[in-house]
């Protein structure tokens, strides 16, 4: 079965120290794997994309396919990164996209 | 540029009632997607479209359907209500399938039903 799995409902870590969202997904094929974040009162967006390699607002995720995960991490968190965020995997075919249920972010000053 | 435009906002509906969510996009999508969005269990599809005059199942169809008559709209119905259908309705598009076209959402609707 495809399934994404964020185990961790709330994390919070105090400003400037590293942050470590996780991420575990259950797929046959080859996946492809989404960050989205929701900032208060605004609009679920994506924040990054394994295949683009990229680092958006100083996060990072690496697939780790023997250990099927998608951890989303940043060295040093801000205040204004305090969001909710879902991790997500595209199935074959690109049509059906699964998220988890999401991590809620707090950054403390 | 409005992007994805849920309508309406908030509602409570009685055990039974019919009702319409509507989404339009201003973005010329062809993919348009409905979610719920309940706590602890993320966003699951509802229904999707893949362009104007067709939709398709998602993981939780039940209880609702779906139209596309135009491009630019994606409507969600609810034929009788039921408390079960309690929850955040999301609506999405995209230009097309696949990574690097990523999900627009809405603002969500926040739908009660008694």
């Amino acid at each position: 079965a495809q399934r994404v799995t964020q185990p961790e409902k709330l994390l919070s870590v105090f400003k400037g120290a590293p942050v470590e969202l996780k991420c575990n997904y259950s797929y046959s094929g080859s996946p492809e794997l989404f960050w989205y974040v929701q900032y208060s009162r605004q609009r679920l967006q994506l924040l990054l994309r394994h295949i683009s390699r990229e680092s958006i607002k100083g996060f990072t995720a690496d697939l780790n396919k023997g250990e099927t995960s998608f951890h989303l991490k940043k060295p040093f968190a801000q205040e204004e990164d305090s969001a909710m965020y879902y991790c997500a995997l595209l199935n074959t075919g690109g049509f059906k996209t699964i998220f988890g249920a999401g991590t809620r972010l707090f950054v403390k000053a | 540029n409005a992007g994805v435009t849920q309508t309406p906002k908030f509602r409570v509906l009685k055990t039974g009632q019919s009702m319409t969510l509507l989404c339009a996009q201003d973005m010329n999508h062809e993919y348009m997607y409905w979610y719920r969005q309940d706590p602890g269990m993320g966003l699951r599809l509802i229904h999707y479209s893949v362009g104007e005059g067709t939709t398709a199942k998602g993981e939780v169809p039940d209880g609702y359907n779906v139209s596309r008559l135009k491009k630019q709209n994606f409507l969600l119905g609810l034929e009788s209500a039921a408390p079960s259908q309690t929850s955040v309705y999301f609506c999405a598009s995209s230009y097309s399938a696949g990574s690097n076209q990523p999900q627009h959402f809405g603002d969500g609707t926040r739908l009660s039903i008694l």
